[in-house]
C-alpha cells in the first residue's frame, strides 16, 4: 500500500516565477511509479510527468520537472516560468500493482 | 488519438435509484480504472479491469460494481444510491496494469444524489 503526503494546501506564485510543489510518499513496493496530475476547475485530470522508481535521472517535460530524491522518499514538482493557465489543483500519485494512490492535492494560484 | 471519454458528463438522481456510468478508453488501452473524488475523501480507487477481468477492488460497498467488455469499454453501476455517493467519478485507461504505466483520465461524470 502507498501513502502520499502533500503538505501545502495552497500556493501562490507570480506569473513567470518558478514554483515547487512538495510530495512525499511511503511505499513498501520495490518497483513503483510516481506521477503528477493537474486538475483544472473543469475536473479532468491531466497527466503532467512520470518518474519510475529505478530512474536515476529526474524526469522533465517542458516546463515541468520532477525532483526525485529516493532516499528521502520525495517527488517534488517544479514548474518553471509559471503561466496564468497553470492555476489548478495539482495531485501527486504513486502506483503499485496498477492502482493509483493520490495525495490530497495542492491548489496553485498564479497571479499576473 | 482520441482521449478517454465518459458518458454522461452530468447526472442527477434521487436516493434509492441506480445509475450506470460508461467509459471508453484510449484505443489500444486494455486496462480501465475507476476513481471516486469527493471534497471530504479526496480521490479514492474503486476498481480496475484488464481484459474483462476485475483485477483490483477498492474499499467500497457491494453497491458499487463494474464490468469491462471485449472492446475494453467499461461501465460502473451504483445501486440504491445514497446522498454520500454524490461525487465526481473518474475513469482512467492505460496500456496495461504495470505500475509504470501512465493512466490517462477522462473528463469525469459528476453525479448528484438528491
Amino acid at each position: 500500500a502507498q501513502k502520499i503526503t502533500q503538505t501545502q494546501p495552497g500556493m501562490f506564485v507570480q506569473e513567470k516565477e518558478a514554483v515547487t510543489l512538495d510530495c512525499t510518499y511511503d511505499t513498501s513496493d520495490q518497483s513503483y511509479g510516481l506521477f503528477w496530475y493537474k486538475q483544472p476547475s473543469s475536473g479532468e485530470m491531466i497527466f503532467l510527468i512520470y518518474q519510475g522508481s529505478y530512474d536515476e535521472q529526474n524526469a522533465t517535460e517542458g516546463r515541468y520537472s520532477l525532483n526525485f530524491q529516493k532516499a528521502r522518499k520525495s517527488a517534488n514538482l517544479v514548474i518553471s516560468a509559471s503561466q496564468l493557465g497553470d492555476s489548478a489543483m495539482y495531485f501527486c500519485a504513486a502506483s503499485g500493482y496498477s492502482t493509483l494512490t493520490f495525495g490530497k492535492g495542492t491548489m496553485l494560484l498564479v497571479s499576473p | 488519438k482520441a482521449g478517454v471519454t465518459q458518458t454522461p458528463r452530468y447526472l442527477i438522481k434521487t436516493r434509492g435509484q441506480q445509475v450506470t456510468l460508461s467509459c471508453s478508453p484510449i484505443s489500444g488501452h486494455r486496462s480501465v480504472s475507476w476513481y471516486q473524488q469527493t471534497p471530504g475523501q479526496g480521490l479514492q480507487f474503486l476498481f480496475e479491469y484488464f481484459s474483462e477481468t476485475q483485477r483490483n477492488k477498492g474499499n467500497f460497498p457491494g453497491r458499487f460494481s463494474g464490468r469491462q467488455f471485449s472492446n475494453s469499454r467499461s461501465e460502473m453501476n451504483v445501486s440504491t444510491l445514497e446522498l454520500g455517493d454524490s461525487a465526481l467519478y473518474l475513469c482512467a485507461s492505460s496500456l496495461s496494469y504495470r505500475a509504470q504505466e501512465t493512466q490517462y483520465f477522462g473528463p469525469g461524470t459528476r453525479l448528484l444524489v438528491l
